[in-house]
């Protein structure tokens, strides 16, 4: 099992372009989340999908927007990207039949200029 | 707001116990106590829970005073790739209470 994958690693970005970062988890989770973390900062959450079909706000999410496309797969779209959305996007999911221990993805480093 | 408040740093010798402390004085009777831990950038990575009663895995022991209110995580024998920020997060495990805050946690370095 590959867990959960994220794409791309690393992206570059210039203030007002648009980019979706894409999360896909092998877990057979039901539920998945995007969070992001600032440089010496915990992690705050952006969106969550406590299943297929349906998605949440957390805590920021002005600027952003998600799909949860299908079990498996959670995106999360900057349409105009600004310097504040520079930042670490790291991915996660959990089973719903568990305690909810959450599995993390490797992250997305994003820089807008 | 973050419901958990933890020492921002701490060392430890390689070989030695590392014993992190966590306070959630608010806790309530019906949220975990959560432990998880970051290696240098990557991906968040769980390592135990518990509600009342001390815990132990493979990768470590949770002791949980008898009113709730703090917490001890315990590596019992540190290695150098135990460096990492640890944190402390306490949370309901039904509905919106699932989501986990995350406060600053504790950055310890192993030291050899």
């Amino acid at each position: 099992n590959a867990g959960v994958t994220q794409t791309p690693k690393f992206q570059v970005l210039k203030t007002g372009q648009s980019m979706t970062l894409q999360c896909a988890q092998d877990m057979n989770h039901n539920s998945m989340y995007w969070y992001r973390q600032d440089p010496g900062m915990g992690l705050r959450l952006i969106y969550y999908s406590a299943s297929e079909g349906t998605t949440d706000k957390g805590e920021v999410p002005n600027g952003y927007n998600v799909s949860r496309l299908n079990k498996r797969e959670f995106s999360l779209r900057l349409e105009s990207a600004a310097p504040s959305q520079t930042s670490v996007y790291f991915c996660a999911s959990t089973s719903a039949g568990s305690y909810n221990e959450q599995f993390f993805g490797p992250g997305t480093r994003l820089t807008v200029l | 707001d973050a419901k958990t408040t933890q020492p921002t740093s701490m060392d430890c010798a390689e070989g030695r116990a590392a014993n992190l402390p966590c306070n959630h004085s608010t806790i309530s009777g019906n949220e975990y106590v959560y432990w998880y831990r970051q290696i240098h950038s990557q991906g968040p990575q769980y390592i135990i829970h518990g509600l009342k009663n001390n815990e132990t895995n493979e990768m470590a022991s949770l002791i949980i005073t008898e009113d709730r209110k703090s917490s001890t995580l315990i590596l019992p024998h540190a290695t150098l790739r135990d460096t990492a920020v640890y944190y402390c997060i306490v949370r309901g495990n039904a509905g919106n209470n699932r989501k986990l805050i995350w406060g600053l946690g504790t950055s310890l370095a192993v030291n050899p």
